[in-house]
């Protein structure tokens, strides 16, 4: 069993939508929750983070995370065409090592 | 200012040969980590870097793959007698010290072992 699974996808919506993205994990351990955004080519980059249960709104961008599900959700609201991308969610027990996702590719379309 | 840098940006090479891979991170961060990308596949982490020193190696998949670090600047992944499901994109990301969540990615080695 993978350490994180995550739906591929690809995932098409139309441009306004509210989009969901979802991890789970297998490790209880796990204490700190991140999600990044890869464009076709570049290395990722951290869109946002998380220490605990409970949600983190940064823009139209919220991080969810439920320890007892062991699942964790990155939403977009509004979403542009901009937002297309693969999104990786990662996790880590100590920010030394860090678990990742296969990626979630999004598309938004115009 | 810089990011992280690697290179080179593409290697070509025939199964059984050595290739070096080389990340340069950003100026001051003493934390750096390699990683793997299989095509359409997350990243796998491969070792990371507290100054040159290398606490956890357990990522690093056989005893062909080694890294090191010279004092708090360039890394090198060495692939010895690669293999063709070594192919894949290796990401190098560095941060200010190690316990942070953000690390800062470079673009990637694509290796393709023919």
């Amino acid at each position: 069993q993978k350490e994180v699974e995550q739906d591929p996808g690809p995932l098409s919506v139309p441009e306004g939508a509210i989009v969901s993205l979802n991890c789970t994990y297998s490790n209880s351990a796990f204490q700190y929750f991140m999600w990044y955004r890869q464009y076709s080519r570049k290395g990722p980059e951290l869109l946002m983070y998380t220490y605990s249960s409970g949600n983190k709104e940064d823009g139209r961008f919220t991080a969810q995370v439920d320890k007892s599900s062991k699942y964790i959700s990155l939403f977009i609201r509004d979403s542009q065409p901009s937002d297309s991308a693969t999104y990786l969610c990662a996790m880590s027990l100590d920010l030394n090592k860090f678990y990742f996702g296969s990626g979630t590719k999004l598309n938004v379309k115009p | 200012g810089a990011g992280v840098s690697q290179s080179p940006s593409n290697k070509v090479t025939e199964k059984g040969k050595d290739v070096e891979l080389r990340c340069d991170p950003i100026s001051g961060h003493t934390a750096l980590y390699w990683y793997r990308q299989r095509l359409g596949q997350g990243l796998e982490f491969l070792i990371y870097f507290q100054g040159n020193s290398a606490p956890d190696k357990s990522g690093l998949p056989s005893d062909r793959f080694s890294a090191e670090r010279t004092g708090e600047s360039v890394s090198t992944l060495t692939i010895q007698r690669t293999q063709q499901e070594d192919s894949a994109v290796y990401l190098c990301a560095s941060s200010l010290v190690t316990g942070r969540e953000t690390q800062y990615f470079g673009p990637g080695t694509r290796l393709l072992v023919l």
